[in-house]
């Protein structure tokens, strides 16, 4: 069964303060990607990578740096949260970049005070 | 790029009806089309995903058409119950790594 990992799974962080959330898969996936779920907004791609040690950026990746230290894991950093980055972020994992099925994790609540 | 319409945002039926998701979408070089289903707390899981040259596909209840023509897709869930209370979300692929998701639609089946 394939699987993806996150932590931590609910955080408050305060702003200005640096949150890095960390995501684990056991698929054997070359693609990684971190999204961010707002209620009326869907998903919204932030970065993703498809090997270990590069990252690219997604759609929105303005106030997020990823890094993908192996092709396990692959985490979402940031540096200064803002309020308005109070959201749940899903990571996930895919064979190749098209045509293919993500396999999801649980989500990250993350709230920005 | 890609955009993605999806309606609509909530849907309640009772028990036994069906439920219809659409979503429109603008690029016609998509090849690959999904549905997700999310349950309250959890992540996406893939429903169903059709290739671009299939019209209509069907499993286990669902039925998901594909209009090229007018950029549209669908999915039919027939005969609902409570445990398909969820929301779906459709998700376009149009490139490598690019998976477009509608905005979702909150199913509410009612006993």
């Amino acid at each position: 069964e394939a699987a993806v990992t996150q932590s931590p799974r609910s955080k408050v962080a305060v702003t200005g303060g640096k949150v890095t959330l960390s995501c684990h898969q056991t698929n054997n996936h070359d693609y990684m990607y971190w999204y961010r779920q707002d209620t009326g907004h869907g998903l919204r791609l932030i970065h993703y990578s498809y090997v270990a040690d590069s990252t690219e950026k997604g759609d929105i990746p303005d106030g997020y740096k990823a890094s993908r230290p192996s092709q396990e894991n692959f985490s979402l950093i940031l540096e200064l949260a803002s309020l308005s980055q109070t959201a749940v972020y899903f990571c996930a994992s895919s064979a190749t970049g098209s045509g293919n099925t993500l396999y999801f994790g649980e989500g990250s609540r993350l709230i920005v005070v | 790029g890609e955009q993605v319409e999806q309606r609509p945002p909530h849907l309640s039926v009772p028990e036994g009806d069906s439920a219809v998701i659409i979503c429109t979408y603008t690029d016609s070089a998509t090849a690959y089309f999904y549905w997700y289903k999310q349950e309250p707390g959890a992540g996406l899981q893939l429903l169903m995903s059709v290739f671009s040259n299939v019209d209509r596909k069907e499993e286990q209840g669902l039925t998901v058409l594909l209009n090229k023509k007018d950029k549209q897709l669908s999915l039919n869930l027939t005969a609902a119950h409570p445990g398909d209370s969820a929301v779906y979300f459709c998700a376009p692929d149009t490139n490598a790594y690019k998976v477009i998701f509608g905005k979702g639609t909150h199913l509410h089946v009612l006993p």
